[in-house]
């Protein structure tokens, strides 16, 4: 059974800040996050391992809850590159494969 | 340009056909997968590749064989496919297939079976 990310999708004008989650009924190891722009490859945003942690990438951060099993990806002052899908991908132990969600499409409007 | 390349971008076939899927990565990673990419459907993985042996097979159909020479080479050979096959085919490479690696991806390849 794959995380479920939550919203579906989401719209922004450029500078609003974003939240997406990522929700897992099996216990965490890692999480992974990627960005797809449409008709392009995934690109990797960040991973982060179970401890709780919050990582950054520009102003693009995340934070790992393994206790409720979940991640969430943060988008603060949102820029018009920013638009894609996002998807969370989960590790439910050392060496298993990685579950990807179903996604989230953010689209950034000038 | 991410490093991982795919041939060819678009590919149309019949169901009878044999076709390949190529995938080349200049990385210098060790582990190879193939993804399938549907509508409205997560990422799943199909096969992975760590050292040029297969260690994944995620219960993919027999018409699906995947082939990988050495660490830099991924081919997908495809027969007799059906039309629910039509998708775009992900392939990606890591470092090595542990689970605190990034997967770097190529653009796919967009099948479409008639």
């Amino acid at each position: 059974q794959q995380p479920v990310q939550s919203p579906q999708a989401v719209i922004l004008r450029e500078g609003e800040d974003a939240v997406i989650n990522c929700s897992s009924s099996k216990a965490l190891y890692s999480v992974h996050w990627y960005r797809q722009k449409h008709g392009e490859a995934p690109v990797f945003l960040m991973i982060l391992l179970k401890g709780g942690e919050q990582k950054g990438h520009e102003k693009i951060s995340a934070s790992f809850n393994e206790k409720k099993q979940q991640s969430s990806l943060y988008l603060t002052a949102s820029q018009l590159s920013y638009s894609g899908t996002y998807f969370c991908g989960r590790i439910e132990t050392s060496g298993s494969r990685l579950t990807f969600g179903e996604g989230t499409q953010l689209t950034v409007n000038p | 340009e991410t490093g991982v390349t795919q041939t060819p971008r678009h590919l149309v076939m019949g169901m009878t056909n044999k076709k390949s899927l190529k995938c080349e990565q200049h990385l210098g990673h060790n582990a190879m997968y193939w993804y399938k990419q549907s509508a409205k459907k997560p990422l799943e993985l199909m096969f992975v590749y760590n050292f040029k042996e297969q260690t994944e097979n995620n219960s993919v159909p027999s018409r699906f064989s995947p082939e990988c020479p050495n660490s830099s080479h991924l081919f997908l050979h495809l027969h007799t496919l059906q039309p629910e096959d039509s998708a775009l085919y992900l392939c990606a490479s890591s470092q090595e297939s542990s689970s605190n690696q990034p997967q770097h991806f190529g653009d796919g390849t967009r099948l479409s079976i008639l």
